[in-house]
């Protein structure tokens, strides 16, 4: 069966500080995959996805940045945190084969900057 | 206007209670059709995934599509309080990159 893995679950950075959030999958190949941010009390909104090995699309232009060096790894980075870069973040992984395939979650990373 | 509608609550009921959690959309053009259900400080996990119109159901859930309307719906028998969480109704049109597009989430409490 496939699994995926986020961590750390819970990170306290300070401002201005780089950021590198990991995310794999296994049991499967070649998926798409996703970085979603999700404020408190509110939606999800996705960062950025992959459908393949350094194919990266931005949907939110901001300070963050994201990578996919192997075909079930993601990684999300930033630079240089900023306050509002704070909030939940999940990864995602769907089936890359045929269409309107669901997306399964990670439990994410609770990020807090001070 | 956003492409998913979904109000967000809370919703509050009594063990037992028949729950409907509903989303309306203005894209003619999705065709696939999720409900996920969120715990607090957990990744939302999937629940119902059904494919243009009509009804699913799974034990106590049943997912219910109405295209012509572009309304979905979820409807939760028996609820019980291991139900209370956020419920996130999602949808994606026929492309190969599985973009979602998420609802706000519904946050239901079921009182013992």
């Amino acid at each position: 069966s496939q699994t995926i893995h986020q961590w750390p679950a819970t990170l306290v950075q300070p401002v201005g500080s780089p950021l590198s959030l990991e995310c794999t999958v296994e049991g499967t190949s070649n998926p798409n995959l996703y970085w979603y941010r999700q404020a408190a009390g509110r939606g999800l909104q996705l960062l950025f996805y992959s459908v393949g090995i350094g194919q990266i699309s931005s949907e939110v232009p901001q300070n963050l940045s994201a990578s996919r060096p192997q075909d079930r790894q993601f990684i999300l980075s930033s630079k240089k945190l900023l306050l509002s870069d704070s909030g939940f973040y999940l990864c995602a992984w769907s089936s890359g084969t045929g269409f309107g395939q669901p997306q399964h979650f990670g439990d994410g990373t609770r990020l807090s900057i001070l | 206007q956003k492409e998913v509608e979904q109000d967000p609550g809370p919703l509050s009921v009594p063990e037992g209670a028949i729950v409907s959690l509903n989303c309306t959309y203005s894209n003619s053009a999705f065709q696939y059709f999720m409900w996920y259900r969120q715990y607090s400080r957990k990744g939302p996990e999937l629940l119902m995934y059904t494919y243009s119109s009509g009804n699913k159901e799974d034990g106590r859930f049943t997912a219910q599509v109405d295209k012509s309307s572009k309304y979905i719906s979820l409807f939760i028998r028996d609820s019980q309080p291991s139900d209370s969480a956020t419920y996130l109704c999602a949808m994606s049109v026929s492309s190969n990159t599985g973009k979602l597009i998420f609802g706000q989430g519904t946050t239901l409490q079921v009182k013992p």
